[in-house]
């Protein structure tokens, strides 16, 4: 079975400092990773992917994450934060042999002035 | 069209009554699957077609919930004789092909409020 925990509901963060979303996924199979951006009242939009190519993946907005197997990880991080970045964060997996994204919690990005 | 789209946008309805939701997916998708959010439960798989069929249903909640796809394109999610614990925002999404390395894009969801 695949699961994916996000480690913290709400993170708060200064306009300019780094940006550190934390998650942590169990898979026994080797997993596709995500981090999806829900911004309020719409829909989830997809911020990078990890497909077992590059261990370092970037994605749109300044956003990047690495993929750490031997620490079962995939941390988004942005290096200035930005006050349009106040969303909610969506870690999630899947595999090739599943048909579903099993999805995190979610963390509630705050960007304080 | 340009992306995913959901109808309703809003949708209240009375304890018993049934609601259908409605997805449109990005044209020559052939993957669709159905999720909810709500606050206590965030967001859970419903269930993925790929054309027409249905491979995986396995989160549907109960038997009041059904879906169906036309035609390799539209699909509309049933809930029969609502219940408040339906209360939530239902999420369709659409991907290019069945492969699970391919994006899903996501519509706007359908907030559903039962009173």
């Amino acid at each position: 079975a695949q699961s994916v925990t996000q480690l913290g509901s709400h993170v708060s963060v200064s306009e300019g400092a780094l940006v550190l979303l934390r998650c942590n996924y169990s898979s026994s199979v080797p997993p596709y990773l995500f981090w999806y951006v829900q911004y309020p009242n719409q829909g989830l939009q997809l911020l990078l992917k990890y497909t077992s190519a590059a261990t370092l993946v970037k994605g749109i907005n300044g956003f990047e994450a690495e993929f750490k197997k031997s620490e079962t990880s995939f941390h988004l991080t942005k290096p200035s934060a930005h006050m349009s970045d106040a969303a909610e964060y969506f870690c999630a997996v899947t595999s090739s042999s599943a048909s579903k994204i099993i999805f995190g919690s979610g963390t509630r990005l705050s960007i304080r002035p | 069209g340009a992306g995913v789209s959901q109808s309703p946008s809003n949708k209240v309805t009375e304890k018993g009554k049934d609601v259908e939701l409605r997805c449109d997916p990005i044209s020559g998708h052939t993957a669709l699957y159905w999720y909810r959010q709500s606050l206590g439960q965030g967001l859970e798989f419903l269930i993925y077609f790929q054309g027409n069929s249905a491979p995986d249903k396995s989160g549907l909640p109960s038997d009041r919930f059904s879906a169906e796809r036309t035609g390799g394109s539209v699909s509309t999610l049933t809930i029969q004789r609502t219940q408040q614990e339906d209360s939530a925002v239902y999420l369709c999404a659409s991907s290019r092909d069945r492969g699970q390395s391919d994006t899903q894009y996501f519509g706007p969801g359908t907030r559903l409020t039962v009173l």
